[in-house]
């Protein structure tokens, strides 16, 4: 059974500071996604990485594949407020058909 | 663009009433699913479909029916409610099943309750 562990599971900082989720699993996975969750809604999807190694940046999101594709980070620069939220790492297995989720890592960033 | 619709957005159910929780797109996708949000889990598949008059079974599809008699619509009925069903539900679309070069949309969710 393939798992995917996030840490921490809440992260509560303030603005302005730097700060780095991760997504772990034993298991390889073919892509990895990241979403965000605010309250009272559904996940929005952020990136898809595929290659080991890979690398994206959206605006202050710096995301990373691992090299053997069994985890990755989300690291925020400078954090808003705006950045508040519930992320969520999601692997597709060698079929690509299945997403296996974390649970989670909540984000709060204090103003 | 309205995307996925949901309704009820809350529900409070009694030990044993069925309900349905209506799912739409307007973005003609192929693909739809139902997963399950629970506190301290990941999202957890309960149906999918991969076109209209096909469904499948998910990861915890237990008291639970579905139906895609329009490419449009992907109905998730509780057939009896267990107070072990009390959730959120979020119906989700995409072009194709598969996940790279696709996005994957989903609903604003549907809290349910069951006491």
């Amino acid at each position: 059974t393939q798992l995917l562990e996030q840490s921490p599971q809440f992260l509560s900082i303030q603005e302005g500071e730097n700060l780095t989720v991760y997504c772990n699993s034993s298991s390889v996975f073919s892509s990895l996604q990241w979403y965000r969750q605010e309250p009272g809604e559904g996940p929005v999807l952020l990136v898809t990485v595929v290659t080991g190694g890979e690398v994206k940046k959206l605006k202050r999101l710096t995301f990373q594949f691992g090299d053997a594709r069994k985890d990755s980070s989300l690291h925020i620069t400078a954090a808003q407020p705006g950045d508040t939220g519930l992320y969520l790492c999601a692997g597709a297995g060698k079929s690509n058909y299945q997403l296996i989720w974390g649970a989670g890592t909540k984000l709060i960033i204090k103003p | 663009n309205a995307g996925v619709t949901q309704t009820p957005k809350f529900q409070v159910l009694k030990t044993g009433q069925s309900m349905t929780l209506q799912c739409a797109q307007d973005m003609n996708h192929e693909y739809m699913s139902w997963y399950r949000q629970d506190p301290g889990m990941g999202l957890r598949l309960i149906h999918y479909s991969v076109g209209a008059g096909i469904t499948d079974q998910g990861e915890v599809p237990n008291g639970y029916n579905v139906s895609r008699s329009t490419t449009e619509d992907f109905p998730l009925r509780l057939l009896s409610a267990a107070p072990s069903q009390t959730s959120v539900y979020f119906c989700a679309s995409s072009y194709s099943q598969r996940i790279s070069g696709n996005t994957i949309y989903f609903g604003e969710g549907s809290w349910l309750t069951v006491v």
